[in-house]
């Protein structure tokens, strides 16, 4: 079993739509979660982070972590076509952000 | 403030070639990190420094590479010999320690 698992998609939505794109894994371990947003032929730029569990909102975006379950969400309400891009989930232990564990990116295209 | 700078954006070159890449990390940031990433593996971490001290260099696959950090302000990856099988985009990613890593553009490697 992958530390964590993340679907490679791609996921298709139409403009506006409410888009869920997830991440599991199977270190209990982990305290520190992020997502990246990657575009193409550009490096994975950090939208959203948190410590532990809860929630966390920025805009359209709210992440979600659910530590019982080893299982994280990213939310974005009213999608646009500028959100088409892979998202990468990334886990860190107690030590902090130095040593991230990534998943593979989810690909996600918003059609107008 | 500018980012995590990398140069080149492009390398193509030849099978037994030495190459070399370059990155800025961002001022004021103390740790950095160099990363590959293919469709296969994902995002892998090659090596990460702090303070310009190299902390964990499990993630190099072979003696072929090295990495330095002369200083603060700069550091290299650097495969020799090179081989097709290195073709992949190589990142360069820095943060304080307390804060989530902020990913340069990366290098496009191709070996032939």
């Amino acid at each position: 079993q992958k530390e964590v698992e993340q679907d490679p998609g791609p996921l298709s939505v139409p403009e506006g739509a409410i888009v869920s794109l997830n991440c599991t894994y199977s270190n209990s371990a982990f305290q520190y979660f992020m997502w990246y947003r990657q575009y193409s032929r550009k490096g994975p730029e950090l939208l959203m982070y948190t410590y532990s569990s809860g929630n966390k909102e920025d805009g359209r975006f709210t992440a979600q972590v659910d530590k019982s379950s080893k299982y994280i969400s990213l939310f974005i309400r009213d999608s646009q076509p500028s959100d088409s891009a892979t998202y990468l989930c990334a886990m860190g232990l107690d030590s902090g952000y130095s040593t991230l564990t990534f998943g593979k990116g989810t690909m996600l295209l918003v059609s107008p | 403030d500018a980012g995590v700078i990398q140069s080149p954006r492009h390398e193509v070159t030849e099978m037994g070639q030495e190459v070399t890449l370059r990155c800025k990390p961002i001022s004021g940031h103390d740790y950095l990190f160099w990363y590959r990433q293919t469709m296969m593996r994902g995002l892998e971490l090659l090596i990460y420094f702090n303070n310009n001290v190299p902390i964990d260099d499990s993630g190099m696959p072979e003696d072929r590479f090295s990495a330095k950090m002369p200083n603060a302000s700069f550091s290299t990856l650097k495969i020799q010999p090179s081989e097709p099988r290195d073709s992949a985009v190589y990142f360069c990613a820095s943060n304080k320690g307390n804060q989530p890593q902020h990913f340069g553009d990366g290098t496009r490697l191709s070996i032939l």
